[in-house]
């Protein structure tokens, strides 16, 4: 299948810093990309959509200027946790498709706000 | 409401002990229904995506169903390396791209 890489894997940062997440497609061009939340024993939650040269579509309830995704180029994207609180410490997980195609998953990153 | 429900929670099973992950689905104009495999810490893997109703799909000792409300995901003599947590989700008509899922099975193989 086709391979999307997320990096960091893992990451802790200070309770007011921002933390910089990036999901590269590497043998396909990602027209979408997609970032989600998950907690524990909890479904994968949705948190935006982004086309690539566009602006990200968010879910409801999902804060924009907190979160910023930005979709560059076909094979990547990134996402910005701005002033992160504990509360942000989560597992985060990109999925990147093309059209017709179906999403495969980066790794995740587990971010740690102390 | 939840619009996708995966049932058990949890299950647990013996080596060689066959069995059924169920996840049933309440949208309407499914585009396609979709089963991945996460293993703790990682992101989900894929592993096949159904279109229509009647349609099965197999790979090694996994075969997915799918019916007009739910999917079955048949595990048949499994080993202790499929133990993980399996996640379907839909994808429908209205919903743009997005997938919705489950809240995940978590399978674990005893040797």
């Amino acid at each position: 299948g086709a391979v999307v890489s997320q990096h960091p894997s893992r990451v802790i940062c200070k309770s007011g810093t921002s933390v910089k997440i990036e999901c590269r497609s590497l043998d396909f061009q990602a027209t979408t990309m997609f970032w989600y939340r998950q907690f524990p024993k909890k479904s994968l939650m949705l948190m935006a959509t982004s086309n690539e040269g566009s602006k990200a579509t968010y879910e409801q309830g999902v804060e924009k200027d907190k979160f910023l995704i930005n979709h560059a180029s076909l094979t990547l994207s990134t996402l910005t946790v701005t002033s992160a609180h504990p509360e942000d410490s989560s597992f985060y997980i990109c999925s990147a498709r093309d059209w017709g195609t179906e999403a495969f998953f980066g790794q995740g990153t587990r971010l740690t706000v102390v | 409401e939840d619009q996708v429900t995966q049932s058990p929670e949890a299950l647990r099973l013996q080596e060689g002990e066959s069995s059924s992950l169920n996840c049933s689905y309440t949208v309407s104009g499914l585009r396609g229904l979709f089963w991945y495999r996460q293993d703790p810490g990682k992101g989900p893997e894929f592993l096949f995506t159904l279109y229509s109703a009647g349609e099965e799909k197999e790979k090694e000792r996994l075969k997915a169903t799918l019916t007009k409300k739910e999917s079955f995901l048949h595990i048949t003599a499994p080993k202790p390396e499929d133990s993980a947590t399996y996640l379907c989700a839909v994808q429908y008509q209205g919903g743009s791209e997005k997938l919705v899922f489950g809240k995940g099975t978590k399978l674990t193989v005893n040797p």
